[in-house]
């Protein structure tokens, strides 16, 4: 079956500790998206990639960095320097006309 | 700046019930209008619109989009405790290939 996975689906992280998060498509999509999820927030987008090699930033992305060095996966790392890490992070990926997003189910990061 | 703005932000209403669910944009350059219902954890697909007038349906739900007003409706008749969830509108950028959320309605239905 087609998909998208995210893991781990829970994540503890210690104050200081850089902690990156897995997200791979089997869809054969080009573009993929992390999007952080704060209660009352809906989704605001740090990163996404459209093609291999290739990202930009969103709308938050400081404190994080991304990598796209395979079509299936776009790996997010939450630094040190994100001073409020607590969220859900979930991955999308888009097909060529970027109708609508296939989603992940999500990873729940909190600090401790 | 792009923005979407969804309202209300929560509601609560009694199985049966028939709702109503808005969404304004403002973008530079509007490509197309989507609505997304989030249960627990992966947001999953209900419509996209791309057209004014042109109302979109399945089953309970129905959609409608204003170009003109900049705006959506999405409605649920005969509401049942399964629908409550979040529901997540987003519009589409002609030309940057992202989406742009707006902040969610918090949907209650109690039995």
């Amino acid at each position: 079956d087609g998909g998208i996975t995210q893991s781990p689906k829970y994540l503890f992280r210690k104050e200081g500790q850089n902690v990156t998060l897995s997200c791979e498509q089997n869809l054969n999509h080009d573009a993929m998206y992390w999007y952080r999820q704060d209660p009352g927030q809906g989704l605001r987008l740090i990163y996404y990639s459209q093609i291999v090699n290739d990202f930009q930033k969103g709308d938050i992305a400081e404190g994080y960095s991304v990598s796209r060095e395979k079509k299936e996966s776009f790996p997010l790392t939450v630094t040190s320097a994100q001073k409020n890490p607590t969220a859900f992070y979930l991955c999308a990926s888009g097909g060529q006309f970027n109708y609508g997003y296939t989603f992940g189910s999500g990873t729940r990061l909190t600090v401790v | 700046e792009d923005k979407v703005v969804q309202s209300p932000l929560s509601l609560v209403v009694h199985e049966g019930d028939t709702v109503t669910l808005n969404c304004s944009y403002e973008v530079t350059n509007f490509r197309s209008l989507l609505w997304y219902k989030q249960e627990k954890k992966a947001p999953t697909f209900l419509f996209m619109l791309t057209s004014s007038g042109i109302e979109k349906k399945s089953g309970r739900l129905s959609s409608i989009l204003d170009k003109k007003e900049l705006f959506s409706i999405l409605n649920i008749t005969a509401t049942q405790t399964g629908d409550s969830a979040v529901y997540l509108c987003a519009v589409g950028i002609q030309g940057a290939q992202k989406l742009v959320f707006g902040q969610g309605t918090r949907l209650t239905i109690n039995p």
